[in-house]
């Protein structure tokens, strides 16, 4: 199992971003995908999920007016958009495959994105 | 929101050393949580899921117990390796929330 992230960015304020995260090695479908970041020096917070299946996708209320999450089943990869970004949201970003034996858990992870949004 | 807080933390301990971290949820996650091990520059390793269950090629001296709002990790005798910052993460309800973590040192 792997997956596979875009490589970092950098933003202006007030602008968009788009992380992809391809996965391979293992049946897609059958599974979901966390969207996870950790500002410097933070701990971890969620930011939505999307299932590979068929596309449903849920978000946190703190990013639900500004992330977009997708999938694309042909190349299986999913993607994070974050649109009106602001200093706050440099971090870095992950994306983790859930689902399967365990409820609570994501053995496997992206290596990360770094987003800076910096003027 | 579910609140996850761990305690305590920070531990600084030596290797050999048994050591137990807490995470308390707010309100009660069943047995849907996580532990979870990040080193710097590193992705985050999953040690424990759903409240008891160790991970693929993790260690057997990881454990983990509980099971409502009250949960332990518990490392029977440290290695060198084992220090880092701990993670607890819960999935019974959304939004997904994770604790702020416990500093092995």
């Amino acid at each position: 199992v792997l997956l596979v992230q875009s490589g970092p960015e950098v933003r202006r304020p007030g602008a968009s971003v788009k992380v992809s995260c391809k996965a391979s090695g293992y049946t897609f479908s059958n599974y979901g995908f966390d969207w996870v970041r950790q500002a410097p020096g933070q701990g971890f917070e969620w930011m939505g999920w999307i299932t590979a299946h068929n596309g449903k996708s849920d978000s946190s209320q703190r990013f639900q007016d500004r992330i977009t999450l997708t999938v694309d089943k042909s190349t299986e990869t999913v993607f994070m958009e974050l649109k009106r970004l602001t200093s706050d949201d440099t971090a870095i970003y992950y994306c983790a495959r859930v689902g399967g034996v365990a409820v609570a858990g994501s053995q496997f992870w992206g290596q990360g994105t770094q987003v800076t949004v910096s003027s | 929101e579910i609140v996850l807080t761990q305690s305590p933390a920070t531990l600084s301990l030596s290797p050999g050393q048994r050591v137990t971290l807490s995470c308390r949820a707010s309100q009660s996650v069943s047995y849907y949580l996580a532990w979870y091990q990040l080193k710097p520059g590193r992705v985050p390793r999953l040690l424990i899921y759903d409240a008891s269950n160790r991970a693929t090629g993790i260690p057997a001296r990881f454990s983990g117990s509980g099971s409502g709002t009250d949960f332990t990790l518990t490392i029977t005798s440290l290695e060198p390796e084992d220090f880092a910052i701990y993670y607890c993460q819960q999935r019974s309800a959304w939004p997904v929330t994770f604790g702020q973590g416990t500093r092995l040192e």
